[in-house]
This record gives C-alpha cells, structure tokens and sequence, in this order.
C-alpha cells in the first residue's frame, strides 16, 4: 500500500464546474500536504499547500484537511480546459522529503 | 521570480555510461532535493542536501551519489547507467523546512 493514495483517474467535469481531487495518507507523522500540477512531460507547479485541518482557500482553488480521517482534497471551481493535467497531492515527514501519490488526470472538456 | 535551474535539459547516454546532472536552486534556497520520474509515475524521492550535508536519503541507488556545493548547486553523479535509468529527474529546492519548488528537470535517456 503506499503511503498516500490518489484515484488515478481520468476524472472528467464540464468547463465552469466544480473538480473534487482527493488523497488519504497513512502516515499520521505527516505534517503538511501539498498539491502539485503537473502538465505532461513538465515539472510539478506547486498549486496549494496546508498543514492545519480545516479549508484554504485560495482563487478559485481549496485544499481541505483531515488528519482524523487522514484525508486531504482540492476542489477547482469554475473549472477551465487548462485545468487539465495531473494533480499530485504529496504528505511530507519531518524531514521534509515529499512523498508523492500516484496523481489524478483531470480533463475538462469544453 | 527566478526560479530552479536545471542543465543539462536533456541527456542521452548509452549504457554503462556516467552522467552529471545540475541543479541551481533559487536564490537563498539552503535545501536541495532530488527526484526521479518515470513513465507514467509519479516522482520519487532520491536524496536531499541541507547547508551542504546529506539529510535525507529515499530510494537512490548505489551507482548513484550527489553532493551539495558552498554556492549551494547540487549535482546528482549517476554511473554504470542502466535503461531503467531512463526517466525525467527533478531538482526542488526551498527554505529548509519549507515549500519545495521543482525545476524543469533534465529528461534522461539511455540506449
């Protein structure tokens, strides 16, 4: 099992909706969670990070927190065709070394 | 903003061959680390220098070591190369502890 997990997807939503990303990690030591987007053959963007339980927001993006239930999503509103990419969500230790899941292909179509 | 900096870009090698790869983390960045892609995979943790020691050490082969220089750049020696080698390796740097960002990274292929 690896330590964070992502449904790889593709995940389809319509221009203008709203794209629900998820992740669950098992290590509890995890202190902060990040998603990252990544375009194919580019390098991971750093779209959001949060550490505390609860809701970020941050534009049209919000990262929400559960260390209980160790669950970490993304929600996109008003989703763009150039939204679509691969979000990697990542959980990282004490020593901050990023522990990525496998990543979810989102496509918005027009 | 500048960001990380990665050379060469791309690499092709045959193998058994020895590669160097760059890495130039954003200004006043101290930690480095490094990451190998695989197809279809999601990155994986190498190894990672702070103020120029080794802290972290993930899954990097033997055949494989780095180091951290004074002006803080890293380079990643990779030898005796392997097809298996063949994958996007990522620099990140950040403000140890902090957020990491990626660098473009360096596509790498062995024949």
């Amino acid at each position: 099992q690896k330590e964070v997990e992502q449904n790889s997807g593709p995940l389809s939503v319509p221009e203008g909706a709203i794209a629900s990303l998820n992740c669950t990690y098992s290590d509890r030591g995890s202190q902060s969670f990040f998603w990252y987007r990544q375009y194919s053959g580019k390098s991971p963007e750093l779209i959001m990070f949060i550490y505390s339980n609860g809701d970020k927001e941050d534009g049209r993006f919000t990262a929400q927190l559960n260390k209980a239930s160790q669950y970490v999503s993304l929600l996109i509103r008003d989703s763009q065709p150039s939204d679509s990419a691969t979000y990697l969500c990542a959980a990282n230790n004490a020593g901050n070394m990023l522990t990525f899941g496998g990543g979810t292909r989102l496509m918005v179509k027009p | 903003a500048a960001g990380v900096i990665q050379s060469p870009r791309h690499l092709i090698k045959e193998k058994r061959e020895t590669a160097t790869l760059k890495c130039y983390p954003i200004p006043r960045h101290d930690t480095v680390y490094w990451y190998q892609q695989g197809p279809g995979q999601d990155p994986q943790f190498l190894i990672s220098f702070y103020e120029k020691m080794q802290s972290d050490k993930g899954s990097i082969p033997d055949r494989f070591s780095a180091q951290q220089f004074s002006d803080y750049h890293s380079e990643l020696n990779m030898s005796s190369l392997e097809l298996g080698d063949s994958a996007l390796y990522f620099c990140a740097s950040s403000l140890a502890p902090g957020t990491q960002y990626f660098g473009p990274g360096t596509r790498l292929t062995v024949l």
